[in-house]
């Protein structure tokens, strides 16, 4: 079935730490995105890709990095976590930037202690 | 910038009754607008679009949005809930200008009571 694969699903995470989430897609789709979700801030992007070997910062950028070495994957870096970056991240991915729709990953619990 | 507010957090609703889930946006020009749909420990799902053409939006599972321009409104319908609609909602917008990713609101739970 065509789609998005994240992993881990989970992770804890020590503070200090470096930690790359895994995001494959097998749809061709040119655009890549990195969301994260906290509990009454909705979804906030980090980082995005219009095509690859191109990367955009979102909203919430600051103390995570991307690449985008071909198209079908788009990990997404902590250099060195901290605890703010408890989340649950999502990645997903359109045909074009933000258009028609995103197809959206399962998700990747991280917690940072 | 673009944004989208919804105003609820929450929205209760007996099955069987109408649903509405409220969305304003804000977008220079004329925007493309779409709602997700998250069920408990998935990613988001998508529910239905507006680019162009008629206000009245169709899409999975029975909902529709209309899309009203002067009040700068998408709400979600529909005229039946069911239980299995509780979930989290979201509304999205993106400038057609610019090529530039969807930004969310801060969603809205659904619970529809039996």
């Amino acid at each position: 079935i065509a789609g998005i694969t994240q992993a881990p699903t989970s992770q804890i995470l020590a503070a200090g730490r470096r930690m790359t989430l895994r995001c494959t897609q097998d749809m061709r789709h040119n655009a890549m995105y990195w969301y994260r979700q906290d509990l009454g801030l909705g979804l906030r992007l980090i980082h995005y890709s219009n095509t690859a070997g191109t990367t955009g910062k979102g909203e919430v950028p600051d103390g995570y990095s991307v690449s985008r070495a071909n198209t079908d994957d788009f990990p997404l870096t902590l250099a060195s976590a901290v605890p703010s970056q408890t989340s649950v991240y999502f990645c997903a991915s359109s045909a074009a930037t933000g258009y028609p729709g995103y197809t959206f990953g399962s998700g990747t619990r991280l917690t940072v202690v | 910038a673009q944004s989208v507010a919804q105003p609820e957090d929450q929205v209760n609703v007996a099955e069987g009754n109408p649903l509405t889930v409220k969305c304003t946006y804000s977008v220079s020009g004329n925007p493309y607008l779409f709602w997700y749909v998250q069920y408990p420990n998935r990613g988001l799902q998508f529910l239905l679009k507006y680019i162009t053409g008629d206000n009245l939006v169709k899409g999975s599972y029975g909902f529709e949005a209309e899309f009203n321009k002067s009040q700068t409104s998408f709400h979600l319908k529909k005229p039946s809930a069911l239980v299995s609609d509780s979930a989290l909602y979201f509304c999205a917008v993106r400038d057609p200008s610019g090529n530039t990713p969807l930004v969310f609101g801060k969603g809205t739970r659904l619970s529809v009571i039996a």
